[in-house]
């Protein structure tokens, strides 16, 4: 089955800097990779995506790349502010009957950023 | 509170018992789903049930068991066969089960074996 591997576990920077976290996938088939925020103490919330039809994609501060030859997926955020200071999972899932819509979860990335 | 409800937020269990855990949607999502979370090990899923009535096995059933009678409602049982139950418990759910889309998640209920 599909597998995720999140790096690194852990990251700080200084707040200004900016902040890369990348993942890995094994199944090729897959075809849509969100990325989470969960805050201390709160749900995990959506936060970007991207399908395999596309390279980037960009929301402000927030942007993720995708290289489906090499089977890796990366969130970058410019800019960092105390408040992205969380824990980031990225995911990833495939359509076709069974499979479909089930997010397979890279370990988590805690992110601390230094005011 | 965002459309999907855990409950309880924290619950304690003894050896050998059975507990459930209650999740909520009001959301009209056809799909919803069990996660588990620990420290270090991101969330892995449980079971998830892409339609009413129908349910499936996920990375690490066993010692769970689920119901998906209701659109809105996929409780998650604990039994004793689960053996190191201690974990944060995500339900999710998401618009369709044929199709790749965001999950919402609910608050979690933390489980702790006493």
């Amino acid at each position: 089955g599909e597998n995720v591997e999140q790096h690194p576990s852990t990251l700080s920077v200084q707040e200004g800097d900016s902040a890369v976290i990348k993942c890995t996938y094994s199944d090729s088939a897959s075809n849509y990779f969100p990325w989470y925020k969960q805050e201390l103490g709160k749900r995990p919330q959506l936060i970007i995506d991207i399908r395999s039809n596309v390279g980037e994609k960009k929301d402000q501060r927030i942007a993720v790349t995708l290289n489906k030859t090499a089977k890796h997926f990366s969130l970058h955020i410019t800019e960092t502010q105390p408040e992205d200071s969380a824990v980031y999972f990225c995911a990833a899932s495939k359509e076709g009957s069974s499979n479909t819509g089930k997010l397979i979860f890279g370990q988590g990335t805690t992110l601390q950023v230094k005011p | 509170d965002g459309g999907i409800t855990q409950s309880p937020k924290y619950l304690f269990r003894k050896e050998g018992q059975n507990v459930t855990l209650s999740c909520e949607q009001n959301l009209n999502h056809d799909a919803m789903y069990w996660y588990r979370q620990d420290p270090g090990q991101g969330l892995r899923l449980i079971y998830y049930s892409q339609i009413v009535n129908d349910f499936q096995k996920g990375d690490i059933a066993e010692g769970y068991s689920v119901s998906r009678e209701k659109k809105e409602s996929f409780p998650l049982t604990v039994t004793s066969a689960q053996k190191n139950p201690t974990a944060f418990y995500l339900c999710a759910s998401s618009i369709s089960g044929t199709g790749n889309y965001g999950y919402t998640f609910g608050s979690g209920t933390r489980l702790t074996v006493v």
